[in-house]
């Protein structure tokens, strides 16, 4: 299958600070990828989606400028989180789907585990 | 608005055993359906995806049925292992096709 390729796999950020985390799709292009956000022992939860060349549509609770993405490429996706705090701790995935094929399976990179001290 | 819902949150097993695990979907107008795996920290690993117009789908050791009428899906493990342990999720395309609506999973531990 499909690999999408998601860095750094864990990071630890003082509160206050920004992190970003890159998603990217190794062997094939995504117009559009997906952001996701899972706490402890929850299932996972769309933040946003985001479209190459274009802004992102933001799922409704999600601060935008809290959570800033951007989609510079056809294989990659940047999620800043701005100013984090300790709540902004969470396990964060991007998901994509091979462009022409939004009926198909979905892809889903390794996660990273952000923790705000 | 899309629920999904997975029975049991939790199972642990002795080695050796079949296994089902549930899953159900309150809209059944989907057109798949994908099982994956989660291992702790780490990303999903899709198993299998069905189809609408399929009624179920194998892999190895792993198989998925689809029942859109009722709204509902199982995967089978056969012969579980220790390796098996995880967290299963399902999950379904939310309104509008691109995203997935996910269940909370079923957190799986194989005993040797």
């Amino acid at each position: 299958g499909a690999v999408v390729s998601q860095h750094p796999s864990w990071v630890i950020c003082k509160s206050g600070t920004s992190v970003k985390i890159e998603c990217r799709s190794l062997d094939f292009q995504a117009t559009t990828m997906f952001w996701y956000r899972q706490f402890p022992k929850q299932s996972l939860m769309l933040m946003a989606t985001s479209n190459e060349g274009s802004k992102a549509t933001y799922e409704q609770g999600v601060e935008k400028d809290k959570f800033l993405i951007n989609h510079a490429s056809l294989t990659l996706s940047t999620l800043t989180v701005t100013s984090a705090h300790p709540e902004d701790s969470s396990f964060y995935i991007c998901s994509a789907r091979i462009d022409g094929q939004t009926l198909t399976e979905a892809f889903f990179g390794q996660g990273t585990r952000l923790t705000v001290v | 608005k899309q629920e999904v819902t997975q029975i049991p949150a939790a199972l642990s097993v002795p080695e050796g055993e079949n296994l089902v695990l549930n899953c159900s979907f309150t809209d059944s107008a989907i057109y798949n359906l994908q099982w994956f795996r989660q291992d702790p920290g780490k990303g999903l690993t899709s198993l299998l995806l069905i189809q609408s117009s399929q009624r179920e789908q194998t892999s190895g050791r792993l198989n998925a049925s689809l029942d859109k009428s009722s709204g509902r899906s199982t995967l089978y493990i056969a012969a579980s292992q220790p390796g098996d342990s995880a967290t299963y999720l399902c999950a379904v395309p939310s309104s509008g096709y691109s995203t997935l609506t996910f269940g909370k999973g079923t957190m799986l531990l194989v005993s040797p």
